[in-house]
C-alpha cells in the first residue's frame, strides 16, 4: 500500500458530462501529481501541485483542470467529456522535488 | 521534447531465466532515472539512480544507469511467475518535476 488514496475506483459516464477524481497523498507529501494511462500512450503527466499552488504542467487539455486543497488532497475535473479520455487516471505524491513518486490505484475512467 | 524509449515492448520467458530491460531517455536537465513495476494498480517504485555506473541491487532485481549513453538497464535473475509485470521506467528532468515514462516492457513469466 502506497499510501495515496483515489477515489472512485471506477465511474462510467456518458460523453458530453464533466466528473470530478479525488486524491488524498501520503501523509507528509506536498507535492500531487496527476497522469493519465491509457494503452497506446502509456503514462502521460498532466499536471502538478506543491503545497497548493500549481507547479508543473504536462499534456492537460484545456477541459481538464485539477486543483489542491489546504489539506493537501487533490481534485482532477474532466468536463465535456469525450471517448478518447477513457483512460485510467492516476494521482502520485512525493515528499520533495527528487524523491521518487508513489502512486494511487487509479480511477479507471470509461466514457460511452 | 522529453523521450523516454523502452525495448523490448514485451517478453515472454520461461521461469529461471535472466533478462535484461532496456531503456534509453532524451531529458533536459537531467536529474534522475526511475524504474517502476506496475501488476494490475499502482506502479510500484523499484530503484531511482541519478550517478553513472553504479549498480542498485535488490533481490533478484539490479539495475544501472549510464550517462554517457543516456540508457539504462534493469536485470531480473532467476526469474519467477510473480515478475510477470509492465516494467516502467521514468526520467526526471526538463524544469519540472513530474517523470517522463516510457510505453513500458510487458513481461510474462512462464511456468
Amino acid at each position: 500500500d502506497s499510501g495515496v488514496t483515489q477515489t472512485p475506483k471506477h465511474l462510467i459516464t456518458a460523453t458530453g458530462q464533466r466528473v470530478t477524481l479525488r486524491c488524498s497523498p501520503r501523509s507528509g507529501d506536498l507535492s500531487v501529481y496527476w497522469y493519465q494511462q491509457s494503452l497506446d500512450q502509456g503514462l502521460q503527466f498532466l499536471i502538478q501541485y506543491y503545497n497548493g499552488e500549481e507547479r508543473a504542467k504536462g499534456n492537460i487539455l484545456e477541459r481538464f483542470s485539477a486543483q489542491q486543497f489546504p489539506d493537501l488532497h487533490s481534485e482532477l475535473n474532466l468536463s465535456s467529456l469525450e471517448l478518447g479520455d477513457s483512460a485510467l487516471y492516476f494521482c502520485a505524491s512525493s515528499a520533495q522535488t527528487g524523491s521518487p513518486l508513489h502512486f494511487g490505484n487509479g480511477t479507471r475512467l470509461t466514457v460511452t | 521534447e522529453d523521450k523516454v524509449v523502452q525495448s523490448p515492448l514485451s517478453l515472454v520467458v520461461h521461469e529461471g531465466d535472466t533478462v535484461t530491460l532496456n531503456c534509453s531517455y532524451e531529458v533536459t536537465n537531467f536529474r534522475s532515472l526511475l524504474w517502476y513495476k506496475q501488476e494490475k494498480k499502482a506502479p510500484t517504485f523499484l530503484f531511482m539512480l541519478t550517478s553513472s555506473g553504479i549498480e542498485k541491487k535488490s533481490g533478484r532485481l539490479s539495475s544501472i544507469l549510464d550517462k554517457k549513453e543516456l540508457s539504462s538497464i534493469l536485470n531480473i535473475t532467476a526469474t519467477q511467475t510473480g515478475d510477470s509485470a509492465i516494467y516502467l521506467c521514468a526520467a526526471s528532468g526538463g524544469g519540472a518535476d513530474g517523470l517522463t515514462f516510457g510505453k513500458g516492457t510487458h513481461l510474462i513469466i512462464q511456468p
